[in-house]
This record gives C-alpha cells, structure tokens and sequence, in this order.
C-alpha cells in the first residue's frame, strides 16, 4: 500500500493548462478504472472533481479532465483560474476493497 | 442536505486510546460505505479504513490494522474509528467521508488529532 507518486508542485498562469500525473503499480492505477481526483484548498475538506479515470460529478467544471494510460494517470486543468489553486490528490482503488491516495501536488496560479 | 460531523479529537499521549465519533445526515446511512481518511499536518491524504453499509466487513491500511477498529451504528446514523496504543505518527486531522462506488462525496471537516506526551 504504496502512496501513488505526484509531482511535489505544478504551476500555470491564467488561461493556461497544467497536467498532473499520478503513478502506481498494476495493483492499483493500472488495475482498475477507479482512479478519482480530488481538489482541497486551506483548511478545507478534499472535494471530488474527476473520478473513473475521467468522469466529472455534476458542478466541477469542464476545464477538469482526467485520462489514464498504464499505470499511470493524469488531470489536466484547462483555462486555469485563480480558484483553482490548491493540493490536488489522485487516489486509486488497490484492491481487496482498499485504496490508495497520491502525495499530492500543490498547483499555483501565477 | 447531505452533512457529516466528526468530533471526539484531542490531545492523547503516546500509548493512549481515543474513540471518533462521525455524525451523519441528511441521507439514508445504512445505505452506504462509510471511511475514515486522515491527514498529518502539512502532508497528504492517506486512507484509513472502510466499512461496508451493515458494519459485517471492514478493511484498514496496513499501518493500523489490529491498533484501530471502524465501526458503525445505523439505528444512530453514526460511524466510529476506536484508536488504541496511539503513536506520534498518528497525530492528524481525522476525516469521516461517504463513499459511494470508488469515491468519496461528501467529507466532514475533521477532527484534529494529536498524540503527544
């Protein structure tokens, strides 16, 4: 039950995408559809924004998509916004209904 | 409208117990999956253990398997996490959240716990 691995930070000026990836094992992101990502700002609870790989809950923006290839997966955050800035987190499921979440990544809006 | 409210955080030292309570409305709790997810201050999330919506399985992280118990009470739409022989590493903010297919939708704001001596 190895964290997945994220980038420490990823960054972008407004109106410009960042991607961030999220690497397992073929016990966990390359073995499932069940990789999720979630947004969490200061003090806040973590809030769901792309979760099967790439399907967004009603309300998240479609400036979130989410893709897989492998053992690896990536959100990519188009038309960045300053509300966007936050921890992002992928988690995946790792089998033997337990999960895994990743380091986590700080993005900033420049 | 859907509300999740842990409480039962504190000050513990190393060695000690302490039981977390999560409060759950605004939906039918017996219907779903319920975890608990911690994160130490300044670092990430890291999932701690589930349990299934009659309370008959439960599954933890190997880092807290034997030391921490998840429980529920449906009849008291409330979910539990019993803590024992607490260590430093444990110090965190507790969440409670619903899990519903392989995510999580809706969290509470945590419980701050801190193991020291």
């Amino acid at each position: 039950q190895s964290a997945l691995t994220q980038p420490p930070s990823a960054s972008g000026s407004p109106g410009q995408s960042v991607t961030i990836s999220c690497t397992g094992t073929s016990s966990d992101v390359g073995g499932y559809n069940s990789v999720s990502w979630y947004q969490q700002h200061p003090g806040k609870a973590p809030k769901v924004m792309i979760y099967e790989v790439s399907k967004r809950p009603s309300g998240v923006p479609d400036r979130f998509s989410g893709s897989k290839s492998g053992n690896a997966a990536s959100l990519t955050v188009s038309g960045l916004q300053a509300e966007d800035e936050g921890d992002y987190y992928c988690a995946s499921y790792a089998g033997s209904n337990k999960y895994v979440f990743g380091t986590g990544t700080k993005v900033t809006v420049l | 409208e859907v509300q999740l409210v842990e409480s039962g955080g504190g000050l513990v030292q190393p060695g000690g117990s302490l039981r977390l309570s999560c409060a759950a409305s605004g939906f039918s709790f017996s219907s779903y999956w319920m975890t608990w997810v911690r994160q130490a201050p300044g670092k990430g999330l890291e999932w701690m253990a589930n349990i299934k919506r009659d309370g008959s399985e439960q599954y933890y992280v190997d880092s807290v398997e034997g030391r921490f118990t998840i429980s529920r009470d449906n009849a008291k739409s409330s979910l539990y996490l019993q803590m024992n022989t607490l260590r430093a590493e444990d110090t965190a903010m507790y969440y409670c959240a619903r899990h519903v297919g392989s995510i999580w939708d809706y969290w509470g704001q945590g419980t701050l716990v801190t193991v020291s001596s």
